[in-house]
């Protein structure tokens, strides 16, 4: 199984550039999240979705966009990329968010931008 | 706003050693507290999962405990091997009206020596 997959893994932006980090799972997975983690920091919620169709800002959602047309997928936009936005990002999806379901995650997208 | 801590960030220790791993939080109307492991470049790997009603979870020489009212979890390794080396991560959900998410803790470097 796939599980969830992140692209690209390491990109370099440029200041003013703007950039999507694809996502997508093939586990029929309800909901989705993306996350980005600082160095030596703990993971925070950038946004997530319930469901295809709708989506809700998490903790830190300023400077970002998603979308999710399907299932599958949940695309995560930087818009004119800043440098506190270099980071390293992860997807991550759940069949639900009742309790006893565990939460799948990419293996991350390290992003720089200069 | 809920807060997660894990002390201390990095713990190194000799091949067979028990050992145990601290995460505490502020705000005890938690669904549930999770635990994963995170290997250098790579994504989260959940662990175990407590539920607000339980006292505890185990998975082979992995055990974790919650205490609610006090707000913390312990994750136990019996007989650490080397290949447990990897960072810890502990996360506190909470549910409340559609802002569900998990906060997370920043992390206990674990060094276990041959």
């Amino acid at each position: 199984n796939a599980g969830v997959t992140q692209t690209p893994k390491f990109r370099i932006l440029k200041i003013g550039q703007s950039m999507t980090l694809q996502c997508t799972q093939d586990m029929n997975h309800n909901y989705m999240y993306w996350y980005r983690q600082d160095p030596g920091m703990g993971l925070k919620l950038i946004y997530y979705s319930v469901g295809a169709g709708i989506t809700d800002k998490g903790e830190v959602p300023n400077g970002y966009n998603v979308s999710r047309s399907t299932t599958e997928d949940f695309p995560l936009r930087l818009e004119l990329a800043a440098p506190s936005q270099t980071s390293v990002y992860f997807c991550a999806s759940s069949y639900s968010w009742a309790a006893g379901n565990t939460i799948y995650f990419g293996e991350g997208s390290w992003l720089t931008v200069v | 706003k809920q807060e997660v801590t894990q002390i201390p960030a990095a713990l190194s220790v000799p091949e067979g050693e028990n050992l145990v791993l601290n995460c505490s939080f502020t705000d005890s109307a938690i669904y549930n507290l999770q635990w994963f492991r995170q290997d250098p470049g790579k994504g989260l790997t959940s662990l175990l999962l407590i539920q607000s009603s339980q006292r505890e979870q185990t998975s082979g020489r992995l055990n974790a405990s919650l205490d609610k009212s006090s707000g913390r979890s312990t994750l136990y390794i019996a007989a650490s091997q080397p290949g447990d080396s990897a960072t810890y991560l502990c996360a506190a959900a909470i549910s409340s009206g559609s802002a569900r998410q998990l906060t997370f803790g920043s992390g206990t470097q674990l060094t276990v020596l041959p």
